[in-house]
């Protein structure tokens, strides 16, 4: 069964601090992995995507990587504000012929000052 | 440019109403589908649409309809409410890419609660 584990399920930072978001899958067969934002209250929006062949995709004070071989993938963030305080979903998506993503269920994340 | 537009925000019907939530996008995408999303679990695909006149089930499809007239709507229908479908509904669109749908943009979502 595919599946998209998350850690932690949520974390407290310090503002200005960095922080490190872990995602582990077992989808297969592998297409790719995005990462998303969700605001309380929002939609998620997507912060990076990356295909087998990438390791790191930087987007601002975001940095995603993958190691397609551990199935692993991180979301580095740097010198946090407060308003990354959100939830972080890691979404994979199997390599079928109408695409299928597997959600995982989010680090909610909150900055204090 | 507004994106994909969900209404209503907020939703309480009783149980055995029917309702329908409303997804429009203007970025003339090909691709819809609707999530819900619940407490401790990750979304999951109601059903979904490659273009106007095509859906398929997703995951969860039971007690849920759907249809595709046009390019720019999809919207999501409750035939019978139960209180196992409280939850957030999400509508979301995305363009293809080689044939696959590939960026996704997500609606606001819609708070539905039945009691």
């Amino acid at each position: 069964k595919n599946q998209v584990e998350q850690s932690p399920q949520s974390l407290i930072i310090l503002e200005g601090k960095n922080c490190t978001l872990q995602c582990n899958y077992t989808v297969s067969p592998f297409s790719n992995l995005r990462w998303y934002k969700q605001d309380t209250g929002r939609g998620p929006v997507s912060l990076t995507i990356m295909t087998f062949s990438e390791n790191t995709k930087s987007n601002g004070r975001y940095t995603a990587t993958l190691d397609a071989d551990t199935k692993q993938s991180s979301l580095h963030i740097t010198a946090s504000q407060l308003s990354d305080s959100a939830s972080y979903i890691c979404v994979v998506s199997a390599n079928f012929g109408n695409e299928k993503l597997t959600f995982g269920t989010g680090t909610r994340l909150t900055i204090i000052p | 440019n507004a994106g994909v537009t969900q209404t209503p925000k907020f939703q309480v019907l009783k149980t055995g109403q029917s309702m329908t939530l409303q997804c429009a996008q203007d970025m003339n995408h090909e691709y819809m589908s609707w999530y819900r999303q619940d407490p401790g679990m990750g979304l999951r695909l109601i059903h979904y649409s490659v273009g106007a006149g095509i859906t398929d089930q997703g995951e969860v499809p039971n007690g849920y309809n759907v249809s595709r007239s046009t390019t720019e709507d999809f919207p999501l229908r409750l035939l019978s409410a139960a209180p196992s479908q409280t939850s957030v509904y999400f509508c979301a669109s995305s363009y293809r890419l080689r044939s696959r749908p590939y960026g996704y943009t997500f609606g606001s979502g819609t708070r539905l609660t039945v009691v």
